[in-house]
């Protein structure tokens, strides 16, 4: 199985900071990588799919970007809304994995 | 609009089993994979397999391989999950999720049901 490991595991931040989450592959996954945000008692969201395509809806403050086994999430000027987890999962593979998840809290 | 909405909350005790539904709308049920994927409270997300509504084809977690089912109901649109012998460690949030084909750039979850919680407690 393709494990994915997200860093940093937590992190605080404040309103208006830029902030990157990374995610890295145990093998190259090519840009089958996506990623999701969650919120507390909520489904996961769909942010970005295939490491840098925007899912329609999402705000333009979020990007991503990599290839092969390093990837990176973006926030450039984070929101009040932004406060959650997000997870990493490729699809290259069967099984789906995902990130073990990066919880994003208020400094 | 596409949405996902999954059968209630359920309490079962050790050893029984579980089935969930979820209902699709808004696209066309058979043109989509649906996935299952389960979060344990406090916990990441892990996925537990797939299937084909329009060939009812199915693929399953090697961890979950001899207790989980995945099956459809064409005619109502609707996915199922049973997953058998229950024990403690199986308590967690059930999702189903519609599998986007990506044609060559992979697949993603694009919509996701609200989330079911099963309990296993004696």
């Amino acid at each position: 199985d393709i494990q994915l490991t997200q860093s940093p595991s937590s992190l605080s931040a404040s309103v208006g900071d830029r902030v990157t989450i990374t995610c890295r592959a145990s093998q190259s996954i090519s840009s089958s990588l996506n990623w999701y945000q969650q919120k507390p008692g909520k489904a996961p969201n769909l942010l970005i799919y295939a490491a840098s395509n925007l899912q329609s809806g999402v705000p333009s403050r979020f990007s991503g970007s990599g290839s092969g086994t390093d990837f990176t999430l973006t926030i450039s000027s984070l929101q009040p809304e932004d406060y959650a987890t997000y997870y990493c999962q490729q699809s290259y593979s069967t099984p789906q994995t995902f990130g073990q998840g990066t919880k994003l809290e208020i400094k | 609009q596409v949405q996902l909405v999954q059968s209630g909350a359920e309490v079962k005790k050790p050893g029984a089993s579980v089935k969930v539904s979820c209902k699709a709308s808004g696209y066309s049920f058979t043109t989509y994979d649906i996935n299952w994927v389960r979060q344990v409270t406090g916990q990441g997300l892990e996925w537990m397999g797939w299937m084909n509504p329009n060939s009812g084809n199915t693929g399953y977690a090697q961890k979950f391989q001899g207790r989980v089912t995945i099956t459809r109901n064409t005619s109502i649109n609707t996915a199922y999950m049973e997953l058998s012998s229950l024990r403690s460690e199986d308590t967690a949030v059930y999702y189903c999720a519609r599998f986007h084909s990506g044609s060559g750039r992979g697949n993603w979850f694009d919509t996701w049901g609200q989330g079911t919680l099963v309990t296993v407690s004696s």
